[in-house]
């Protein structure tokens, strides 16, 4: 079964500094890889999306992610933290293109002022 | 993108009663998932909603636990049966909007607490 692993359920992070969410997966073959986030009482909603393309991949709000295969991650990341990145954030795994995505277990980020 | 909407956004039942949950996307698409995140936990793949088929369950999820519907390409329904506490979780609709199949979009969720 694939696997997708988060450390960290909870990221404190600085207004303005560096944000970094780790998320390794386990897969036997190149998969797609997704970046979901989710703002209270609201569904998730698509950060970005490796498909097999450029492996540094620019999502919204000032997001990125690098896809690494040789150390199965796919880091997100964002140089500087605003208030409003306050939220949960999950890394996705869909190994084989059909749609049956596997899920991290979130990161909820805080943001202090 | 897509629009997705549920009903009802949030529910609190007795132990042994079932819940019908409804998604409703603005436009017509393929696939339709239902997933469930337990407190605490990731989301999980309950099953897959394919319009003029039974649905495609994962492991570990039974259609007589799970039943789902799903009559037309904008429209679906799942149903929590004989709810126990374990049940307690939000349940959530996706949709795949893209043929290339890479691109899932969710519905907000149904907060479900089982008494």
């Amino acid at each position: 079964a694939q696997s997708v692993t988060q450390l960290g359920s909870h990221v404190s992070v600085s207004e303005g500094a560096l944000v970094l969410l780790r998320c390794n997966y386990s897969s036997s073959v190149p998969p797609y890889l997704f970046w979901y986030v989710q703002y209270p009482n609201q569904g998730l909603q698509l950060l970005l999306k490796y498909t097999s393309a450029a492996t540094l991949v620019k999502g919204i709000n000032g997001f990125e992610a690098e896809f690494k295969k040789s150390e199965t991650s796919f880091h997100l990341t964002k140089p500087s933290a605003h208030m409003s990145d306050a939220a949960e954030y999950f890394c996705a795994v869909d190994p084989y293109g059909n749609n049956r995505l596997a899920f991290g277990k979130g990161n909820q980020v805080v943001v202090i002022p | 993108s897509a629009v997705i909407s549920q009903k009802p956004s949030r529910d609190i039942c007795q132990r042994g009663t079932s819940l019908t949950i409804q998604c409703q996307v603005d436009s017509q698409v393929t696939m339709m998932f239902w997933y469930r995140q337990q407190p605490g936990q990731s989301l999980t793949l309950i099953a897959t909603a394919n319009q003029g088929s039974e649905a495609t369950y994962e492991s570990g999820f039974v259609i007589d636990k799970f039943p789902i519907s799903r009559p037309n390409l904008t429209f679906s329904t799942l149903t929590v049966s004989n709810m126990s506490p374990e049940d307690s979780s939000i349940y959530l609709c996706s949709v795949e909007k893209d043929r290339t199949g890479e691109t899932q979009y969710f519905g907000p969720g149904t907060r479900l607490l089982v008494l």
